[in-house]
């Protein structure tokens, strides 16, 4: 059993620019969540996909974006770059919301640590 | 507006001794919480969740601690040992497992 793997682990992007990051999902995990940590801080709910669409959306703008493919695999895109977002991304997956396959349990990745000059 | 409110911030303890970690709710609609642990440069790792139906639950040197009516819940970390060491959060999510974390608590154990 894989666990869940993001790409990139480092990225350096100017203000402005636009940034797309990547998740694996751990095997058999049709659910994928993001969240953002900034430094010193606990990470915040960015938004979650369930079997291809976006189920529920934390306190984040528009220009944050997502997707998730029919791997399961799923990608964060932030356009229009600011300061702020620097911080590291997380992804974690879990194996349904519902029936015989929830689980309670959220496996996170290493995160990509994004720094916005 | 944090959700979950998590103290303290920082706590030294010496080897073999107990850490305890305490975290606050207000969202009645919680009803999943969970505890990680996090290493420098690493995602956080589940340790230990706990469902508002049990009063306590252990596993292993790590005990959950559950007060539904006072909507506050705490980690206890027994014999405690320096790979211990690391940055602990709490967190709460209804039953769509959105996580709401605490602020995290840095635990250190000195030798």
């Amino acid at each position: 059993e894989t666990g869940v793997t993001q790409s990139p682990t480092h990225l350096i992007k100017t203000r402005g620019q636009q940034v797309t990051l990547r998740c694996s999902s751990q095997s058999g995990h049709n659910t994928v969540s993001w969240y953002q940590q900034a430094l010193g801080q606990g990470p915040q709910f960015i938004f979650q996909y369930y079997r291809e669409e976006e189920n529920g959306r934390g306190n984040f703008p528009p220009r944050f974006s997502g997707l998730q493919f029919p791997n399961y695999s799923s990608e964060l895109n932030v356009n229009a770059l600011e300061l702020d977002d620097s911080a590291l991304y997380l992804c974690a997956s879990s194996s349904g919301l519902a029936g015989a396959t929830r689980t309670d349990t959220q496996y996170f990745g290493p995160g990509t640590r994004l720094t916005v000059l | 507006q944090q959700q979950v409110k998590q103290s303290p911030q920082s706590l030294i303890v010496q080897k073999g001794g107990i850490s305890i970690i305490n975290c606050a709710y207000e969202n009645t609609a919680f009803d999943y919480f969970p505890w990680y642990q996090q290493f420098p440069g690493k995602g956080p790792a589940l340790l230990i969740a706990i469902r508002p139906d049990v009063s306590e639950k252990k596993e292993g040197r790590f005990t959950i601690s559950f007060n539904k009516s006072a909507k506050q819940f705490s980690l206890h970390i027994m014999d405690s040992q320096p790979g211990d060491s690391a940055t602990y959060f709490c967190a709460a999510s209804p039953h769509d497992y959105k996580l709401s974390f605490g602020a995290g608590t840095t635990v250190t154990v000195r030798a």
